[in-house]
């Protein structure tokens, strides 16, 4: 099982649309959560960090179930620019493992 | 000055070939990181540095050879690559090694010929 799992779309949704994706993680002792944004043969940038408590930034929302062991990404109002891979990052120990990513396409 | 850079952003090489990799961060960071992505598949982590000491060396081939000079410089040392190396290669830094946010170059894509 891989350590860190995504579904990897793509996603095609209408622009202003609400959209979310899960990821499923496999170590329970994973402590730190990331969701990445990774534009096409371009470089991965941090989108946002994922607290137990949530957080949001804008249009973003990241949350954590540790009880379910996954975390989720909610996009609220699609732009056509938000069209990228996600990639959803969690720790094993002391280093972070990347999820294959979601890919996102937000026609309008 | 970019967070952290990469040079040459394009390589295509030989599998007889010598060539390095470079990258440098400016944010003052501790730990710095050599990933490959191929298509379609996840970041798969290659090696690690703390304080210019490899703290991980993900059972890379040995024709993949790591040097980090100081704290802001990494490199890779690549030779008689095989044509499935082909791939991104991106470097990233952070400000210790355990398990928080990793920042990006914009990567070196390597063709092996």
């Amino acid at each position: 099982r891989k350590e860190v799992e995504q579904d990897p779309g793509p996603f095609n949704v209408p622009e202003g649309a609400t959209v979310a994706f899960n990821c499923t993680y496999s170590n329970s002792a994973s402590q730190s959560f990331f969701w990445y944004r990774q534009d096409c043969r371009k470089e991965p940038k941090l989108l946002m960090s994922v607290y137990s408590s949530g957080n949001e930034d804008g249009r973003f929302t990241a949350q954590l179930n540790r009880a379910s062991q996954y975390i989720s990404l909610l996009i609220r109002d699609s732009k056509l620019s938000d069209s990228a891979t996600y990639l959803c990052v969690g720790n094993a120990g002391n280093m972070l493992t990347f999820g294959g990513g979601t890919r996102l396409m937000v026609k309008p | 000055e970019t967070g952290v850079t990469q040079t040459p952003r394009h390589l295509v090489m030989g599998m007889t070939n010598k060539k390095s990799l470079k990258c440098e961060q400016h944010l003052g960071h501790n730990a710095m990181y050599w990933y490959k992505q191929s298509a379609k598949k996840p970041l798969e982590l290659m090696f690690v540095y703390s304080l210019e000491e490899r703290v991980e060396n993900n059972s890379v081939p040995s024709r993949f050879s790591p040097e980090c000079p100081n704290s802001s410089h990494l490199f890779l040392h690549l030779h008689t690559l095989q044509p499935e190396d082909s791939a991104l290669y991106l470097c990233a830094s952070s400000r210790g090694p355990g398990p928080t946010e990793q920042f990006f170059g914009p990567g070196t894509r390597l063709t092996v010929l």
